[in-house]
């Protein structure tokens, strides 16, 4: 199974930061990485696909790079409704691994 | 409107079963796989199980596998997981949600849209 390491597992900043999520794979999985985002109580819902492509409807301050085994989300301006958790997920492979997840808190 | 929305959960004794279900619209239920993810109070999100469009083709988790069973009717647009065996650490919020096929350099594969979640609670 491919195993998927986030980090920081949590964060504090305050709002109009830039802040930077990483997630990293345990082998390459090419650019077949999701992150999603959840807010509290609610589903998690995609956020960005094939490491760096914004879903419909997605603000473009978020966006995600990367490729093989090493990825990032960045928000270049946080906004309130941005302090919610983000998970990466692989779909290289079955099982479809997530990431332990990063809360991004106020500062 | 793509949507999925389940049903099914609630308060089960150890070792008892449980069908969970997911009713879909908006999208030609047959030619997607769907796939079942849970989350434990307080903790991350975890994969359980996929199912192919077909129905012919189904993985599982290891910590379900021989317990639980996923299935489809695709004539009623609805995803099925049977749930044996229950163990205490079963106890999570379960969605489904559609397998979406997406480009992006190639063909991605994403969880999209999601339900909003169906509580089992495992205890005695």
């Amino acid at each position: 199974d491919i195993q998927m390491t986030q980090s920081p597992s949590s964060l504090s900043a305050s709002v109009g930061d830039r802040v930077t999520i990483t997630c990293r794979a345990s082998q390459s999985i090419s650019n077949y990485l999701n992150w999603y985002q959840q807010k509290p109580g609610k589903a998690p819902e995609l956020l960005i696909y094939g490491a760096s492509s914004l879903q419909s409807g997605v603000p473009s301050r978020f966006s995600g790079s990367g490729s093989g085994t090493d990825f990032t989300l960045t928000i270049s301006s946080l906004q309130p409704e941005d302090f919610v958790t983000y998970y990466c997920q692989q779909s290289y492979s079955t099982p479809r691994t997530f990431g332990q997840g990063t809360k991004v808190e106020i500062k | 409107e793509v949507q999925v929305v389940e049903s099914g959960g609630g308060l089960v004794q150890p070792g008892g079963s449980l069908r969970l279900s997911c009713a879909a619209s908006g999208f030609t239920f047959s030619s997607y796989a769907m796939t079942w993810v849970r989350q434990a109070p307080g903790k991350g999100l975890e994969w359980v199980s996929t199912i192919g469009g077909s129905g012919s083709s189904a993985y599982y988790a290891d910590s379900v596998k021989g317990r639980f069973t996923v299935s489809r009717d695709n004539s009623k647009n609805t995803l099925y997981l049977q749930m044996n065996s229950l163990r205490a650490e079963d106890t999570a919020v379960y969605y489904c949600a559609k397998e979406a096929k997406l480009y992006s350099s190639g063909w991605i594969w994403g969880f999209d849209p999601w339900g909003q979640g169906t509580l089992v609670t495992v205890s005695s």
